[in-house]
């Protein structure tokens, strides 16, 4: 059972920065695609972009390419979704996703971290 | 980008059967998946494969895809499915979400 545990609520001011956690346990991340999603309040869910297995890469929405950043660490199992240049529209819950590397194409996101709240306000 | 379009709101009577559609450009060609969201938490896989359910899944949900749309249909209703639903191409690289339909059960 994979279980995914994010950091926790940020607050940035405009402009500013800010990068959110996914830790996993139950297997580890070389065994997962990991992807990242955001919810903007009251809206529904927008995928940022996540690992791909078929080139080994991580690929990101064109809304976000310019501004988002997804890396991982296999020693600790964490991966990290840093964003720059923050606005007020990034306000929202980003969750962690994954889904087996192996897994065949049509599974979709099996487990989910349990969201991080980040605030864009001056 | 894929677009998938959803309508916002479906309402149902409990134990009625309520169908929720995706649609998308040539969208049966892709595999879809279908998440259920309620207030407060993460997101929940409820049928992927365009119709599997994974384990724990009750069997009144059920998916299909064909041509351009797919449809969720959830059969005998309950109060607890009331939520919001998203369907998603999930057989591609990236994952876009449709835009969520809020199912009501009154």
């Amino acid at each position: 059972q994979v279980h995914l545990v994010q950091s926790g609520a940020e607050v940035r001011k405009p402009g500013a920065s800010v990068k959110v956690s996914c830790r996993v346990s139950g297997s580890t991340l070389s065994e997962l695609s990991m992807h990242w999603v955001r919810q903007a309040p009251g809206k529904g869910l927008e995928w940022m972009g996540g690992f791909d297995p078929e080139n080994g890469e991580i690929i990101y929405a064109q809304k976000f390419q310019d501004r988002v950043t997804m890396s991982e660490d296999t020693s600790t199992d964490t991966a990290y979704m840093y964003l720059s240049s923050l606005r007020s529209e990034d306000t929202g819950i980003y969750y962690c996703a994954t889904v087996f590397r192996i897994a065949v194409a049509g599974t979709g996101f099996d487990d989910w971290g349990q969201g991080t709240l980040v605030t864009v306000s001056s | 980008s894929y677009e998938l379009t959803q309508p916002p709101s479906v309402s149902v009577s409990p134990g009625q059967t309520a169908s929720i559609t995706c649609s998308g450009d040539k969208l049966g060609d892709k595999y879809v998946c279908w998440y259920q969201q309620k207030p407060g938490q993460s997101p929940v896989v409820v049928i992927f494969h365009d119709n599997k359910r994974p384990s724990g899944i009750p069997e009144r949900f059920f998916g299909s895809n064909s041509g351009n749309t797919a449809t969720l249909t959830i059969s005998g209703t309950q109060v607890m499915d009331e939520a919001d639903y998203y369907c998603q191409a999930c057989d591609s690289s990236t994952g876009e979400f449709g835009g969520g339909t809020k199912l009501t059960v009154l």
